[in-house]
């Protein structure tokens, strides 16, 4: 059980606009740590998407966005293309648990 | 090019000892933190362990806090994971990761290609 709670998977259809859910709580997200996702494809090394709640490294495309309210973030992938398949993971650090935490992560398929 | 290259993974018997070594390039090492976080087969990330760029903050996961030692080493650009009493659950991909700042406590910026640990 990840302390970053996210939905096992999500899908959408070529063009179509999904969102992603990370719930935290009170030792995390609620106090104020910042949201960070990342995407991973098969395969290959997680790769940063978005950091500090709602900013892209440069590259990234601006089909990418984050947000976060309270205790929870939420990440939107619009005009979705094949290549966005993959999982995505939510990070944040835990005062509770004195170090950084994930979601268990979410596989985004494109129908 | 901003690098981080794993080094260090293998097959170990249960309860021996390994050590993981990172080598980094391509930036200024002692201005960030880093990183140790794996992945075991078919599952998610999971963060193991971070160091602060004077190594004055360290921070461990309960699964190993006790069985592993973070280091790093400014004069070589290198950071290491000492990990003892191995378990099978130890068995994973083993990321070298660098944060945005100073302080372990952000996101992750730079990843290696990781180094495979297997414990049996």
């Amino acid at each position: 059980q990840s302390v970053l709670t996210q939905p096992p998977s999500v899908s959408g259809a070529p063009g179509q606009r999904v969102t992603i859910s990370c719930t935290g709580s009170s030792s995390n997200l609620g106090v104020s740590y910042d949201v960070h996702w990342y995407q991973q494809r098969p395969g290959t090394a997680p790769k940063l998407l978005i950091y500090g709640n709602s900013n892209r490294p440069s590259g990234v495309p601006d089909r990418f966005s984050g947000s976060k309210s309270g205790t929870s973030a939420s990440l939107a992938v619009t005009g979705l293309l094949a290549e966005d398949e993959g999982h995505y993971y939510c990070q944040s650090y835990d005062s509770s648990l004195s170090g950084s935490v994930f979601g268990g992560g979410t596989k985004l398929t494109v129908l | 090019e901003l690098q981080v290259v794993e080094s260090g993974g293998g097959l170990v018997q249960p309860g021996r000892s390994l050590r993981l070594s990172c080598g980094a390039s391509g930036f200024t090492f002692d201005d960030y933190a880093m990183h140790w976080v794996r992945q075991a087969p078919g599952k998610g990330l999971e963060w193991v362990s971070g160091i602060s760029w004077n190594s004055d903050k360290i921070d461990y996961a309960d699964s190993v806090k006790g069985r592993f030692t973070i280091s790093r080493d400014n004069a070589k650009n290198s950071v290491y994971l000492q990990m003892t009493s191995l378990r099978a659950d130890d068995t994973a991909l083993y990321y070298c990761v660098r944060d945005k700042t100073a302080i372990p406590n952000y996101a992750m910026d730079v990843w290696g290609h990781g180094t495979t640990v297997t414990v049996s």
